[in-house]
C-alpha cells in the first residue's frame, strides 16, 4: 500500500525559506520509472505543479518557479524534500506530494500540508 | 511553457445528466493528458491518463478523448458523488501544468 505524508512548518515569514518533507512508504525511489512530485493549491484556487524528481535523480521544475525551487531525495529514508526560497504571502497554499506512476501521472497523493506566509 | 485552458469554469447539472468538460493545450501534447477529480479539503484523484485510459478503480461512466491540443472528459450519467472540481494536466513537456479547473455543481 502506497502512502505519502507531507511535513514542515505551518507558518513562515516573508523572505524566509520553506523546507517541506514528503515521507512515503509502499514503494522505492530507487526503482526504475518511479518519481515523486510536488503540487500546491492556494486557498480556493487551482492546482499548480511545482517539481518532480525521478528515480535516477533527474529533476524537473515549474519554469515560473524554477529559480526558487530545489527538490532532493533520500532513498534510504524514503523521503523527498522541497525547498522554496524567498517566500511571499502569495505562496500561501496547501502543498501536496504525490507518487508518479509508471504511466507518468500522480496516482497516490499525500493529504496535503497548509503553509501560511505571514509576518 | 504549455498553458492549459478548461471550459466551462463552472457547470451546473443534474443527477443522470451526461456532461462534457473541455481542455485545450496551447501547443500539441499528443495524448499526454490526465484528468483529476478533487473534492473540498481532499487531494486530487487521478481519473484518466494518456487522454483516454481509465485509472484502475474509476467507474466506467468516466471517459476521456482527444489528442493534439483538444481533449474532453465525459461523465455519461452523473452520480451524486461526481459533484466536484475537475482538472486536466499535461505531461508532454519537461514540465507539467494544470488547467484552471471546472467546478461541477448540482443544478
Amino acid at each position: 500500500q502506497i502512502t505519502l505524508k507531507e511535513s514542515g512548518p505551518t507558518l513562515v515569514k516573508p523572505t524566509q525559506t520553506l523546507t517541506l518533507t514528503c515521507t512515503f512508504s509502499g514503494f522505492s525511489l530507487s526503482t526504475s520509472g518511479v518519481g515523486v512530485g510536488w503540487t500546491r493549491q492556494p486557498p480556493g484556487k487551482a492546482l499548480e505543479w511545482l517539481a518532480l524528481i525521478y528515480w535516477d535523480d533527474d529533476k524537473r521544475y515549474s519554469p515560473s518557479l524554477k529559480s526558487r525551487l530545489t527538490i532532493t531525495k533520500d532513498t534510504s529514508k524514503n523521503q523527498v524534500v522541497l525547498i522554496m526560497t524567498n517566500m511571499d504571502p502569495v505562496d500561501t497554499a496547501t502543498y501536496y506530494c504525490a507518487h508518479k506512476a509508471g504511466h507518468g501521472n500522480f496516482d497516490y497523493w499525500g493529504q496535503g500540508a497548509l503553509v501560511t506566509v505571514s509576518s | 511553457d504549455i498553458q492549459m485552458t478548461q471550459s466551462p469554469s463552472t457547470l451546473s447539472a443534474s443527477v443522470g445528466d451526461r456532461v462534457t468538460i473541455t481542455c485545450r493545450a496551447s501547443q500539441t501534447i499528443n495524448n499526454w493528458l490526465a484528468w483529476y477529480q478533487q473534492k473540498p479539503g481532499k487531494a486530487p484523484k487521478l481519473l484518466i491518463y494518456k487522454a483516454s485510459s481509465l485509472e484502475s478503480g474509476v467507474p466506467s461512466r468516466f471517459s476521456g478523448s482527444g489528442s493534439g491540443t483538444e481533449f474532453t472528459l465525459t461523465i455519461s450519467s452523473l452520480q451524486p458523488d461526481d459533484f466536484a472540481t475537475y482538472y486536466c494536466q499535461q505531461y508532454s513537456s519537461y514540465s507539467r501544468s494544470f488547467g484552471q479547473g471546472t467546478k461541477l455543481e448540482i443544478k
